[in-house]
C-alpha cells in the first residue's frame, strides 16, 4: 500500500491559463474521488469514478472543469481558463467499494495539489 | 440533507491535558462516521472510524463512540502531545454512498 499520490504538489499560474493535475490511487482501489478544500474549510466533493466510469459530478464542478480516468487507474483533473476563485487545495482520494459486501469503506487521501491563481 | 457540525477552534491545550472535540451529525439512514487529521501542508489521514451505533473507534490514544441517540461522535484523548497539533475533521459516509461529508474542521494547538 503505497498510498494515494498526487502531482504536482503546488501549481502557480496566471488567470486564464489551463492546468491539469494527476492522481494515482491505491492500486487495489476501484473508486476514485476529487475534492476541493479552501482555507479553513473541510473538503467539498467534486466528482467520483468507479473504475473508468464517472458516476457523479457536483454542481461545484463548472463547465471549465473536466475529470477523466481512462483506464480505471490514474485520474486527471483539468481546469480551463482558470479564475481567481479556483485557488484551493485539490484533494484526490480512493477506496474500495461497489461490490457485494463492501460498504462504506473509508476514503484514503493524497497530500493534495495546491493551486494558486495570480 | 446530510451534514456534520463540529466545535469551532482553535482549541489550545497544554501537553498532557484531556482533549474533547465535539461533533454532531444529521443523516438519513445509517452512516459510517470518521475522524480525519490534517497536518500542515498535508492531505487528510484517517484517524479512526465507527460503522454502527455504539461502536467505539480508537487509534493512537484517540477514541470516539458512535452515539445514535444523540447523533454525536465526539473525539477524545486522555493526554495530548505537542505532536497532536493539527486540524481534526469529523465526517460521515451514508450507507451505499460515495460522498464523504466533512465538518469545517477544528484546529488544535498543544503547548509544551
Amino acid at each position: 500500500d503505497t498510498g494515494v499520490s498526487q502531482d504536482p504538489r503546488h501549481k502557480i499560474t496566471k488567470r486564464g491559463q489551463n492546468v491539469t493535475f494527476r492522481c494515482d490511487p491505491i492500486s487495489e482501489h476501484n473508486r476514485l474521488y476529487w475534492y476541493r478544500q479552501t482555507l479553513g474549510q473541510g473538503p467539498e466533493f467534486l466528482t467520483y469514478f468507479q473504475n473508468e466510469a464517472q458516476l457523479e459530478k457536483s454542481r461545484l464542478l463548472s463547465d471549465r472543469f473536466s475529470a477523466e480516468r481512462p483506464k480505471g487507474s490514474f485520474s486527471t483533473l483539468e481546469i480551463q481558463r482558470t479564475e481567481q476563485g479556483d485557488s484551493a487545495m485539490y484533494l484526490c482520494a480512493s477506496s474500495r467499494g461497489g461490490r457485494s459486501g463492501v460498504f462504506n469503506q473509508p476514503q484514503h487521501f493524497g497530500d493534495g495539489t495546491r493551486l494558486s491563481i495570480l | 440533507g446530510n451534514s456534520v457540525t463540529q466545535m469551532e477552534g482553535p482549541v489550545t491545550l497544554s501537553e498532557e491535558a484531556f482533549l474533547t472535540i465535539n461533533c454532531t451529525y444529521t443523516a438519513t439512514g445509517y452512516p459510517s462516521l470518521f475522524w480525519y487529521v490534517q497536518y500542515p501542508g498535508e492531505g487528510l489521514q484517517l484517524l479512526l472510524k465507527a460503522t454502527k451505533a455504539d461502536d467505539k473507534g480508537s487509534n493512537k490514544g484517540f477514541e470516539a463512540t458512535y452515539r445514535k441517540e444523540t447523533t454525536s461522535f465526539h473525539l477524545e484523548k486522555g493526554s495530548v502531545q505537542v505532536s497532536d497539533s493539527a486540524v481534526y475533521f469529523c465526517a460521515l459516509l451514508n450507507t451505499g454512498g460515495f460522498k464523504t461529508i466533512f465538518g469545517a474542521g477544528t484546529r488544535l494547538f498543544v503547548k509544551a
